[in-house]
């Protein structure tokens, strides 16, 4: 099973909103990313955690908090953002050095 | 420091005939290499990976890629193109080492398109 889920698949906020986005993972991976990606583009490295620890963060705005509360799921918490913030937010996971598994995304807008 | 070269930013097939698309890779070291493709509005999928195992690998739905060292390249190919094939194809290299943390480096990414 190399599934990784991720909600809400939409997600719609105004820019004083609080909201947070899901990703839960059971293949026993250590490593768990965050992306954002852009139409047409490549996706773009946020956040990596690595047994539960916050062990990369691409200078990512403050306004995006993510959270490991255990070793299968992860949060993104999103506060204050802005427009140009509106992409797909992709969760991933990997054993440390293998190949990572992509979820199917959130497609955020932020109004 | 590792980079990928996907050649072509667009690729256009007929049903039926082969898909060609094309990766080059700059790497210091022995890297993984991987294919991803992405159905619109869609996640990522990994289609196959390269570690270090046999240099032609095969992967999901037909597609194979061979790692040629000499070239630098990872070519993705498929025998023969169904209408379900078009998407969005990634080349990507992992190898930059962060502490326990491999992050990924992407192609820019190749669109394939399939026409009846």
């Amino acid at each position: 099973d190399t599934e990784v889920t991720q909600t809400p698949k939409h997600l719609v906020m105004g820019m004083t909103n609080k909201k947070s986005l899901k990703c839960e993972q059971h293949m026993g991976h250590r490593a768990m990313y965050w992306y954002k990606q852009k139409a047409k583009k490549p996706p773009e490295l946020m956040f990596v955690y690595s047994y539960e620890k916050l062990s990369i963060n691409e200078s990512v705005p403050s306004r995006f908090s993510p959270e490991c509360p255990n070793s299968s799921l992860l949060n993104l918490h999103l506060h204050a953002l802005q427009p140009e913030d509106s992409a797909l937010y992709l969760c991933a996971s990997s054993q440390l050095t293998g190949p990572q598994y992509f979820g199917p995304g959130t497609r955020l807008t932020v109004t | 420091a590792q980079s990928v070269t996907q050649l072509d930013s667009h690729v256009s097939v007929s049903e039926g005939t082969p898909v060609l698309l094309r990766c080059n890779y700059s790497s210091s070291y022995s890297p993984s290499l991987f294919w991803y493709v992405q159905h619109p509005n869609k996640g990522l999928q990994l289609l196959l990976k390269y570690t270090s195992a046999a240099t032609l690998v095969k992967g999901i739905n037909g597609f194979e890629a061979e790692f040629k060292k000499s070239e630098t390249s990872f070519h993705l190919t498929k025998p023969s193109a169904h209408m379900s094939d078009a998407a969005e194809y990634f080349c990507v290299v992992s190898g930059y080492l962060t502490g326990n943390n491999r992050k990924l480096i992407w192609g820019l990414g190749t669109s394939l398109a399939v026409n009846p």
